[in-house]
């Protein structure tokens, strides 16, 4: 088992359709975040969890909806997106969400295509 | 505002040296880190400057000053595995790990 797991590696969804995003670690840390990465563009924070709760939400629209039952496992719920939503979605996790915690440690991303 | 610039594109030689430069401005300033990801894969962490100087790692170095705002990552005896996009990140202040990222330097190695 890789340290962070996402789940699909691959999507592709209409406009009308209500997806998740499933996101594992297995390196006992506290703190989860969702990023958007988008061609050529950086990588932009979405959302911080520490130790469950939400610490983060960088003005994401509605139609993206997080949540992190335990410490463990973060999903990112999608409905009714646009096209320009379509990107690669990195979880990542690190010790704690504090500014003196370590690295982050990144899954491979779920790529998600919005027709 | 917020801003990270680093080049989009570089190209170098095997087993030569290359240097790629980050320079940030940012609202407070909690360390550096670079990252390395290859295409499709996750982002892999590389190294991280707090104080000023060179913090050497292998054939990875990474230097920073932060009166300039200014870092780069030295990569030597180069690779064709090296080939990857190189991703400088500012975690900025506001009291939890907050990572601001550039929007990568991609790297191609060429025998």
């Amino acid at each position: 088992e890789t340290g962070v797991t996402q789940t699909p590696r691959h999507l592709v969804m209409g406009m009308t359709n209500k997806k998740s995003l499933k996101c594992e670690q297995h390196l006992g840390h506290n703190a989860m975040y969702w990023y958007k990465q988008s061609a050529k563009k950086p990588l932009e924070l979405m959302f911080v969890y520490n130790f469950k709760e939400q610490t983060e939400n960088n003005s994401v629209p509605s139609r993206f909806s997080p949540e992190c039952p335990n410490s463990s496992h973060l999903f990112l719920h999608l409905h009714t997106l646009q096209p320009e939503d379509s990107a690669l979605y990195l979880c990542a996790s690190s010790q704690t969400a504090g500014v003196a915690t370590g690295e982050l440690f990144f899954g491979e991303g779920s790529r998600l295509t919005v027709l | 505002g917020q801003n990270i610039d680093q080049p989009t594109e570089m190209t170098a030689t095997e087993g030569a040296i290359v240097q790629i430069n980050c320079t940030y401005q940012t609202s407070g300033f909690n360390g550096l880190f670079w990252y390395q990801q290859h295409a499709g894969e996750a982002p892999t962490f590389l190294s991280y400057n707090v104080l000023d100087g060179l913090e050497e790692k292998g054939r990875f170095s990474s230097f920073l000053s932060r009166s300039k705002g200014y870092s780069y990552l030295l990569l030597k005896e180069l690779q064709m595995k090296d080939s990857a996009s190189y991703l400088c990140a500012v975690r900025s202040s506001g009291g939890y790990n907050k990572l601001i990222f550039g929007a990568g330097t991609r790297l191609a190695v060429h025998p």
